[in-house]
């Protein structure tokens, strides 16, 4: 079954700090992983997409990291900022249909104090 | 900015009353998906169009259906609301290509009361 698995659930930080989310997926055959930003009531935005044979993407403060053969992928945020409490959803596609199907973790919700 | 829109943001309605959510898109995408969201859970797919006059069912079965007449427009239409149907709705479209991004619009918030 193809699933996405993300990790912490939630976390809370403060202004300035690092942090690292994690995500674990099962979706066969592999086309891309994404990472998504959801601020409360609003639609995902892309943060940055990730084929086969790319490990590492970076987007501003935000690093994403992927391991193909162990089936995870990492989002790094570097010198957090308030701006940045939202919902952080994992996202893979698969290559078996045209679609191109996306399948969503729940997402892990990023509370950043002051 | 993604140059897609969904409106109205947030609606709230009577059980049995017909609504139509709108979604519309100006950077000429093929593909186009309806999905639903519940707080603090996934995004689940309930339906995505290839192009025009091409409609299909996602995985999340849902007693709400949709049309693509137009290229950018992808309607979702409920023809008697439930207190069941209460969610988020999400639009989103992207190119016909497999490692392209996919934009989402806003959302609507939909409460039936």
């Amino acid at each position: 079954k193809n699933q996405v698995e993300q990790s912490p659930q939630s976390l809370i930080i403060l202004e300035g700090k690092n942090c690292t989310l994690q995500c674990n997926y099962t979706v066969s055959p592999f086309s891309n992983l994404r990472w998504y930003k959801q601020d409360t009531g609003r639609g995902p935005v892309s943060l940055t997409i990730m084929t086969f044979s790319e490990n590492t993407k970076s987007n501003g403060r935000y690093t994403a990291t992927l391991d193909a053969d162990t089936k995870q992928s990492s989002l790094h945020i570097t010198a957090s900022q308030l701006s940045d409490s939202a919902s952080y959803i994992c996202v893979v596609s698969d290559r078996g249909s045209t679609l191109g199907r996306l399948y969503f973790g729940r997402g892990t919700q990023l509370t950043v104090w002051p | 900015e993604a140059d897609i829109y969904q409106t109205p943001r947030y609606l709230v309605i009577g059980t049995g009353k017909k609504i139509t959510l709108e979604c519309s898109q100006t950077m000429g995408h093929d593909k186009m998906y309806w999905y639903q969201q519940d707080p603090g859970m996934e995004l689940h797919l309930i339906h995505y169009s290839y192009g025009v006059n091409s409609t299909e069912k996602g995985d999340l079965s849902s007693e709400s259906t949709v049309s693509r007449i137009r290229t950018e427009h992808f309607p979702l239409t409920l023809e008697s609301a439930r207190p069941s149907h209460t969610s988020q709705y999400l639009c989103a479209s992207s190119r016909n290509s497999l490692n392209t991004e996919a934009f989402f619009g806003q959302g609507t918030r939909l409460t039936v009361v």
